[in-house]
């Protein structure tokens, strides 16, 4: 069982460039999302879902978009990335509503470099 | 809005003793969760334990204990029995009844373990 996967672990961009971070849970989650860590910050969420076809904006969406066309992937875009976009992303996902409410498993977390 | 606040960004403890790390928060909600999440030096971010605000029992899990101080809107892990393993970054997170994951994280702890 692979639980939540994300990919690239690493990536190093220049400013301007586009890219996808890839996740992918096997656990039939119904909920998904996107935090990104920066230091001394904690953790803050960009974008959720809660369902195939269903997405919505967290604390800090700006320079992000994200799409769910099936129940397993949630991959999170940036556009034009900026040197503020330099950052730890981690996807999570959790059960169906009502069940185990902000029990989250995460991925491993991508680094991303924006130059 | 709702936020989170650890005021005690590296904490250190000896092998084999007892160590509590500390945590506010602020809400107007009634039904809402705490949790105490760990990220070891692997990133991989891990629930440790989980507090529903309707229960006045304190939640444990082996070695894991929190104090769960309603009115104070105060919520600290206890760790006994500390061993090298504990080290780790230690978040402290909240959400609002009915949210499936949406959590608001603290700035983090860096527990240090001396042998």
């Amino acid at each position: 069982n692979a639980g939540v996967t994300q990919t690239p672990k690493f990536q190093v961009l220049k400013t301007g460039q586009s890219m996808t971070l890839q996740c992918a849970q096997d656990m039939n989650h119904e909920y998904m999302s996107w935090y990104r860590q920066d230091p001394g910050m904690g953790l803050r969420l960009i974008h959720y879902s809660v369902g195939a076809g269903i997405t919505d904006q967290g604390e800090v969406p700006n320079g992000y978009n994200v799409s769910r066309s099936t129940t397993e992937d949630f991959p999170l875009r940036l556009l034009s990335a900026a040197p503020s976009q330099t950052s730890v992303y981690f996807c999570a996902s959790s059960y169906g509503p009502g069940l185990h409410p902000g029990e989250l498993f995460f991925g491993e977390g991508s680094r991303l470099t924006v130059l | 809005a709702q936020t989170v606040t650890q005021s005690q960004p590296e904490m250190s403890v000896q092998e084999a003793e007892t160590v509590t790390l500390s945590c506010t928060y602020d809400t107007s909600e009634s039904d809402y969760y705490l949790f105490w999440y760990k990220q070891p030096p692997s990133r991989q971010m891990i629930l440790v334990i989980r507090q529903e605000a309707y229960k006045q029992q304190n939640a444990t899990e082996n070695r894991f204990s929190v104090n769960f101080q309603k009115a104070a809107k105060s919520f600290s892990l206890k760790i006994s029995d500390s061993q090298l393993g504990d080290a780790a970054m230690y978040f402290c997170a909240y959400t609002r009844g009915g949210s499936q994951g949406n959590l608001i994280f603290g700035k983090g702890t860096k527990l240090s373990v001396k042998p």
